[in-house]
């Protein structure tokens, strides 16, 4: 089963900034908080990850709670190509069995 | 760069046929290789994964079985397919840990 808790679904402004959260209280102090999206009939796509610290990339921001219990992808400026599944993970394993326990994201329509 | 290529991209077969899906991985050197698969409205599951030549794990009892005979070679293979084995097939990369695994486009499945 999935480690981590999204809204099922999600609506932004095309411009505007899309704020995704994620609930995942039951990370571990070593297991790295990993975001994916789907877009239809595509592979998923890697958008960023992080431990401890805020990340920034060039597609998206990552903020990561103190507590490590949540956190928050953030689009800048979203475009109707970011619309998409949003997967939250928690990376479960080490050594190559590392797998990645996909739940059933965050649907997020970007509207014009 | 590296890239991950999987095919074909769809497949329609009856059951009872036997199957095989190929995905290379080019531009990097012995990494761990991964069998997803996605069922309709569902989340991403992981069937196998392999860290070296030869070295498969299984994760779920399956009609399915997995083979690397080279080093950026994963092979999904089925001696008779089930209703139940369509879906969305995706194959991985990473380099291990604290490094995102990386999909390829992915091959759809339908038994008839």
């Amino acid at each position: 089963d999935a480690k981590t808790t999204q809204p099922t679904s999600m609506d932004c402004a095309e411009g505007r900034a899309a704020n995704l959260p994620c609930n995942h209280s039951t990370i571990s102090g070593n297991e790295y908080v990993y975001w994916y999206r789907q877009i239809h009939s595509q592979g998923p796509q890697y958008i960023i990850h992080g431990l401890k610290n805020n990340e920034t990339n060039e597609m998206a921001s990552l903020i990561i709670t103190e507590d490590r219990k949540s956190s928050t992808l953030i689009l800048p400026h979203a475009t109707l190509r970011d619309t998409a599944v949003y997967y939250c993970i928690v990376r479960v394993g080490r050594g190559g069995s590392e797998k990645l326990v996909f739940g059933k994201g965050t649907k997020l329509t970007v509207n014009p | 760069s590296q890239t991950i290529h999987q095919w074909p991209a769809t497949l329609v077969q009856p059951v009872g046929s036997p199957l095989s899906l190929e995905c290379t991985v080019e531009g990097t050197s012995n990494p761990n290789l991964y069998w997803y698969r996605q069922a309709a409205g569902r989340g991403l599951q992981l069937l196998f994964y392999s860290v070296g030549i030869g070295q498969i794990s299984s994760e779920v009892p399956q009609n399915l079985s997995a083979s690397r005979p080279q080093d950026r070679q994963f092979i999904l293979s089925s001696k008779k397919l089930l209703l139940s084995d369509s879906g969305f097939y995706l194959c991985a990369w990473g380099v291990g840990d604290a490094k995102p695994q990386h999909f390829g486009d992915g091959t759809r499945l339908s038994i008839l």
